[in-house]
């Protein structure tokens, strides 16, 4: 059964860092490996989509590398600013396809100070 | 394009009422995803359907019944609402599988539901 796991949970730092989020997964078999940004209160928008062939996207100041043989995803964020503060979730598609099923893990929260 | 939306935003029910909340999206997709989020347990998925007239049982199905009549929504139904089921509810669409490697998933803004 594959497992999806984000470590830290949560994590300050101060405006102009750059960070790492970590996702780690039981089951090296998927699709693509996705990241998503929740925002408090709202619904889940889709950041970076790393298909298996892939080891990396990347997309204005992220980037998303992905490492299956080791089941291993990071989203680098350069130069963090406050709003990039949320809650950052990661998900892998595995097989069957033809479900579109999505796996996730609990998330890291992320805390830009200004 | 309104992309994913759901109603209502939030509701309060009591134990032992019904309710059921709507999904509905205009990106034409055929795969169509209710899941729950709960503090510390990431998102269950609940019920999916990969098709008009379809529906399948997702991680946490116990509970809830659901219903694709029309291609644009997809009913997340609740019979005798328990405690346990206060949550927040998203409802999600995609592409088809045969863009399997590359489709994401589209998110409502969610429905804050509370069973009292």
């Amino acid at each position: 059964k594959q497992e999806v796991t984000q470590i830290p949970a949560a994590l300050s730092v101060p405006e102009g860092e750059n960070l790492v989020l970590n996702c780690s997964f039981t089951d090296s078999a998927i699709y693509n490996l996705q990241w998503f940004r929740q925002d408090p209160g709202k619904g889940l928008t889709s950041l970076l989509l790393i298909q298996s062939s892939q080891r990396e996207q990347t997309s204005g100041r992220l980037n998303a590398s992905l490492d299956k043989s080791s089941g291993r995803s990071t989203l680098y964020i350069a130069a963090s600013q406050p709003g990039d503060s949320a809650t950052y979730l990661c998900a892998v598609k595995s097989p069957p396809s033809n479900t579109g099923k999505l796996i996730f893990g609990q998330g890291t929260t992320l805390q830009v100070k200004p | 394009n309104a992309g994913v939306t759901q109603t209502p935003k939030f509701r309060v029910l009591k134990t032992g009422q019904s309710m059921t909340l709507l999904c509905a999206q205009d990106m034409n997709h055929e795969y169509m995803y209710w899941y729950r989020q709960d503090p510390g347990m990431g998102l269950r998925l609940i019920h999916y359907s990969v098709g008009e007239g379809t529906t399948a049982k997702g991680e946490v199905p116990d509970g809830y019944n659901v219903s694709r009549l029309k291609k644009q929504n997809f009913l997340l139904g609740l019979e005798s609402a328990a405690p346990s089921q206060t949550s927040v509810y998203f409802c999600a669409s995609s592409y088809n599988h045969e863009r399997g490697a590359t489709d994401t998933q589209y998110f409502g803004p969610g429905t804050r539901l509370t069973v009292l």
